[in-house]
């Protein structure tokens, strides 16, 4: 599995959209680049899958470019029920392997009022 | 979708006694998996528990110190063995519900404390 960098942390204010990169060089043609969403004391939530281009759900947006080496989730309008640690995941998700996830260090959203 | 529940949801242990943690699924599924993670880390898979034969360790992980059972489609368990203060962390299960765009559901976790 491809291994991703995401930024540590970042800050935002209620009513921003919220950008997180994340970067993964070395994915393969048949990965898939997976977002999740962890509150403390809770599990992982799934939050926006894609291959390529974008990819939008009722929670977020997802955008990759042609080459597929990062990607960007963005958050419209975040709330402060949006602060959280979100993890980038990178595989070959639909083809196996798929509960298998390999989770990098995170990138914890603060958001301020 | 797939909902899961995990007992104990915490629990603090004397270090050196054993903690068995259980994993409910409301639907069958064929992959299950346990991660740890540390305070303030992120998730580490652990092992991968399958049906009918014995479960597939990570790299740094080992059966005697986490066994874990998967008695059927639906249910496993991991031990946590001759605990040490180390073991200190939470405990999740996920499993994958096999649908063309694959994501992972998590439980709660289990939050184990050794002193």
């Amino acid at each position: 599995l491809a291994k991703t960098t995401q930024p540590i942390s970042m800050d935002s204010y209620e009513g921003q959209e919220v950008n997180i990169t994340c970067s993964h060089n070395n994915i393969a043609t048949n990965d898939y680049i997976t977002w999740y969403q962890q509150f403390p004391s809770q599990g992982p939530r799934f939050i926006i899958q894609g291959y390529k281009t974008k990819v939008t759900n009722e929670v977020a947006s997802l955008f990759i470019p042609a080459d597929r080496k990062s990607s960007t989730l963005s958050l419209p309008r975040v709330s402060l029920s949006d602060t959280a640690v979100y993890y980038c995941l990178v595989g070959d998700m639909p083809s196996g392997n798929t509960g298998k996830l390999i989770f990098g260090q995170g990138t914890t959203l603060q958001v301020k009022p | 979708s797939a909902v899961i529940s995990q007992k104990p949801s915490r629990d603090i242990c004397q270090r050196g006694t054993s903690l068995t943690i259980q994993c409910q699924v409301d639907s069958q599924v064929t992959m299950m998996f346990w991660y740890r993670q540390q305070p303030g880390q992120s998730l580490t898979l652990i092992a991968t528990a399958n049906q009918g034969s014995e479960a597939t360790y990570e790299s740094g992980f080992v059966i005697d110190k986490f066994p874990i059972s998967r008695p059927n489609l639906t249910f496993s368990t991991l031990t946590v063995s001759n605990m040490s203060p180390e073991d200190s962390s939470i405990y999740l299960c996920s499993v994958d519900t096999g649908d063309l765009y694959t994501e992972a559901f998590f439980g709660q976790g289990t939050r184990l404390t050794v002193v």
